[in-house]
């Protein structure tokens, strides 16, 4: 079956350092894959795409990486800030494009 | 500014009562869905629609209704709502099925 799985075990790191959080999938072959910030209460926030043919994109502080050999897409935040603190999610669309699937996010929480 | 704006924002309902939670955005996107969250289970597609009068399922599809009448709504109607569609409730839009999504601040519904 399909499965999109980002660590659900909040990640804590102090600011200033680099945040690292994982997307892996299964049984999918994304042309794309997303990346959101969601904060409480909150609609998620697009941050990145990257294509199936991009093997990194950055954007100021963010850095994705997508490999689809090994079915994982690795999502950097540097120079952590306490304001990064939030929900961040990856999403896939299915075979066909006309769907985005979620993964179930992680929480990262940036100390000061 | 653009925005994708539900209404309402929280509802308590009860079993069986016929309600419908709107949804508009002004950047004359094409492409347009809804999602539910919930604890442990994230965000997942209910419907979503590429354009006037073209409506499909998504994931969860059941017990709901959507129709897009016009581009720049999708409302979302629960003809005989339960307790198990108690969630959060999330409408985005894109200007096309593969490009990122903008998401509404949300509309938390509770069935009784």
């Amino acid at each position: 079956s399909q499965k999109i799985e980002q660590n659900s075990e909040a990640l804590n790191i102090q600011e200033g350092k680099t945040a690292t959080l994982t997307c892996n999938y299964t049984n999918y072959s994304p042309a794309y894959l997303q990346w959101y910030r969601q904060d409480p209460g909150r609609g998620p926030v697009f941050l990145l795409l990257i294509r199936e043919n991009e093997k990194e994109k950055r954007k100021e502080r963010l850095k994705v990486t997508f490999d689809t050999t090994l079915k994982q897409s690795l999502f950097h935040i540097t120079a952590s800030q306490p304001a990064d603190s939030a929900t961040y999610l990856c999403a896939l669309d299915n075979n066909a494009g006309n769907m985005l699937t979620f993964g179930g996010g992680t929480r990262l929480m940036v100390k000061p | 500014e653009a925005q994708v704006t539900q209404n309402p924002r929280y509802l308590i309902t009860v079993t069986g009562k016929k309600l419908t939670v709107t949804c508009s955005q002004n950047m004359n996107h094409e492409y347009m869905s809804w999602y539910r969250q919930d604890p442990g289970l994230g965000l997942r597609q209910i419907y979503y629609s590429m354009n006037v009068e073209v409506t499909d399922k998504g994931d969860v599809p059941e017990g709901y209704k959507v129709s897009r009448k016009e581009k720049r709504n999708f409302p979302l109607i629960l003809e005989s709502p339960s307790p198990n569609q108690t969630s959060l409730y999330f409408c985005a839009s894109s200007p096309a099925r593969a490009q990122p999504q903008h998401f509404g601040d949300g509309t938390r519904l509770s069935i009784l």
